[in-house]
């Protein structure tokens, strides 16, 4: 069964810290899709970024840098100088590629990041 | 803003009555989803309508149901509603399946007293 797993439930960084929130993933599928939402107190869901199986290249976009590992089956987020705007909820949610009956996205249960001046 | 709308933002209503949520989806996205998010169960996927027609369909009880309507909005009831029901509910859309990226309206919060 596909599972996603956030074991970090909170953190707390002081601003300009480095913070990594960690992801792992079960599927049986060789197919399937990674993605990282992020949850400000407003409450809407933003996505981050998308990832498929097959494209194990890390990504980095300005301060959020990715590490996806099929070995240790992970996709790991990472913020860089962090600011008291990346507080939030952050979510790592995996889809499986059903050919043409989409999948629907199966979410971790988040981690709340915190993040002080 | 993510071009989803949802209505209404804000739902106070009493055990055993009946809700109906409105979701107008981004222009040209022809994929809706509905999740709920709760404390307990966390970010559940609920159901999903392509251009009219059902999806995929998750953890939805018996006494919710959804539809998707021709202009392509959808409506998302729950009846006989119980405490449990209180949560936030999520609509999102796509341009097809979950595997893009889905675009998320900020919820309707709806509280079962």
């Amino acid at each position: 069964a596909q599972k996603v797993t956030q074991a970090q439930t909170e953190i707390s960084v002081v601003e300009k810290e480095d913070v990594t929130l960690d992801c792992v993933y079960e599927t049986r599928d060789t197919t399937y899709y990674l993605f990282w939402y992020k949850q400000p107190p407003s409450g809407e869901l933003v996505f981050l970024i998308r990832r498929n199986s097959f494209d194990e290249q890390n990504e980095i976009s300005g301060r959020y840098s990715w590490n996806f590992q099929k070995s240790t089956s992970s996709f790991n987020f990472t913020i860089t100088a962090s600011q008291v705007v990346d507080s939030a909820v952050y979510f790592c949610a995996l889809s499986e590629d059903y050919g043409g009956s989409q999948g629907n996205l199966i979410f971790g249960k988040g981690t709340k990041l915190s993040v002080k001046p | 803003d993510s071009g989803v709308t949802q209505t209404p933002k804000h739902l106070i209503t009493a055990t055993g009555q009946r809700v109906t949520l409105r979701c107008s989806p981004r222009s040209g996205d022809l994929s809706v989803y509905w999740y709920q998010q709760s404390l307990d169960q966390g970010l559940q996927f609920l159901i999903q309508y392509y251009n009219g027609e059902e999806r995929a369909k998750g953890n939805i009880l018996e006494r919710f149901s959804a539809q998707q309507f021709p202009d392509l909005h959808s409506e998302l009831n729950l009846s006989s509603l119980e405490l449990g029901d209180s949560a936030l509910y999520f609509c999102a859309s796509s341009e097809g399946g979950a595997n893009e990226k889905l675009f998320f309206g900020s919820g309707t919060q709806l509280s079962v007293l």
